[in-house]
C-alpha cells in the first residue's frame, strides 16, 4: 500500500542545471498537485492535472513545467533551477469523483546552490 | 476564491482540550470543510472534513456553524505527538478549480507536558 511515492527524497543542483522530479500513485486518482513548501509557510500550489493528458496552472507555475502521460503518474520538471527554487516539494493525489482529501508524498527537499 | 484565516500558533498542556477556529467568510455553497495536519518532513495529512453542524471521527470533532463562515477542529485531551501545524481548506474539487483550493499558513500548535 504505497499510496504517493516521491522520488528522489533529496538533491542538491547548481543554478542553471535542470531535473525532474517523479511523482507516482497507486490508488487511481484522476488529480493530481504539485506544491512547494518554503520555511515556515504554507504549501503553495504550482501545477495540476484533473487527468491523463491535462495539466493546468496553479499559484506559482513560473519556472516550472509539468506532464501527466500515464495517469499514476505526475512529473515537475525545473528546467534551470534557481536558488529560488529551493524548496521541500510535495505531490499529491486524489479521486475527482468526490470530494476526498488529497494524499500526500513525504516530499523532495531540493537545494540549488 | 475561499480564504481561510487561521490563528499563527496556539499553545497547550498535555490532556488539555484544543480548538482552533478558522474563518472562512466567502465559504460557497457547495464548499467542502477540510483540516490536515502536517509533522515536520512530512506531507500533510488528512485530519477530518465537514460541511455543516457536527462531524467526529476517531481522533478529531470539527463543528461548523449554521452559516458555515467558520469551523472549528476540536482535539480532545491533546498529548506532545499532536504538536504539528493543522491547516484549514475550503473548496470542492468538483464545483471549483484546484487552484482555489488553498492551504495557507496554518496554525502552529505546540503542546507542553
Amino acid at each position: 500500500n504505497a499510496g504517493v511515492t516521491q522520488t528522489p527524497k533529496f538533491r542538491v543542483l547548481k543554478t542553471g542545471q535542470s531535473m525532474t522530479l517523479l511523482c507516482a500513485q497507486d490508488m487511481n486518482h484522476e488529480y493530481m498537485y504539485w506544491y512547494r513548501q518554503d520555511p515556515g509557510m504554507g504549501l503553495r500550489l504550482i501545477h495540476y492535472s484533473v487527468g491523463e493528458g491535462t495539466t493546468a496552472k496553479g499559484e506559482v507555475p513560473d519556472g516550472y513545467n509539468v506532464s501527466r502521460l500515464k495517469k499514476q503518474n505526475f512529473l515537475l520538471g525545473l528546467e534551470s533551477a534557481a536558488p529560488s527554487q529551493t524548496s521541500v516539494y510535495f505531490c499529491a493525489s486524489s479521486p475527482a469523483d468526490s470530494n476526498q482529501p488529497q494524499h500526500f508524498g513525504d516530499g523532495t527537499r531540493l537545494s540549488i546552490l | 476564491l475561499a480564504k481561510t484565516t487561521q490563528p499563527i500558533s496556539m499553545d497547550s498542556y498535555e490532556g488539555q482540550e484544543v480548538n482552533i477556529t478558522c474563518s472562512h467568510n466567502n465559504i460557497a455553497t457547495n464548499d467542502y470543510i477540510t483540516w490536515y495536519q502536517q509533522f515536520p518532513s512530512q506531507g500533510p495529512r488528512f485530519i477530518i472534513q465537514g460541511y455543516k453542524t457536527k462531524v467526529t471521527n476517531e481522533v478529531a470533532s470539527l463543528f461548523i456553524p449554521a452559516d458555515r463562515k467558520s469551523s472549528t477542529l476540536s482535539l480532545p485531551r491533546v498529548s506532545l505527538s499532536d504538536t504539528a501545524v493543522y491547516y484549514c481548506l475550503v473548496g470542492d474539487v468538483r464545483y471549483s478549480s484546484a487552484s482555489k483550493i488553498i492551504f495557507g499558513s496554518g496554525t502552529r500548535l505546540s503542546i507542553r507536558p
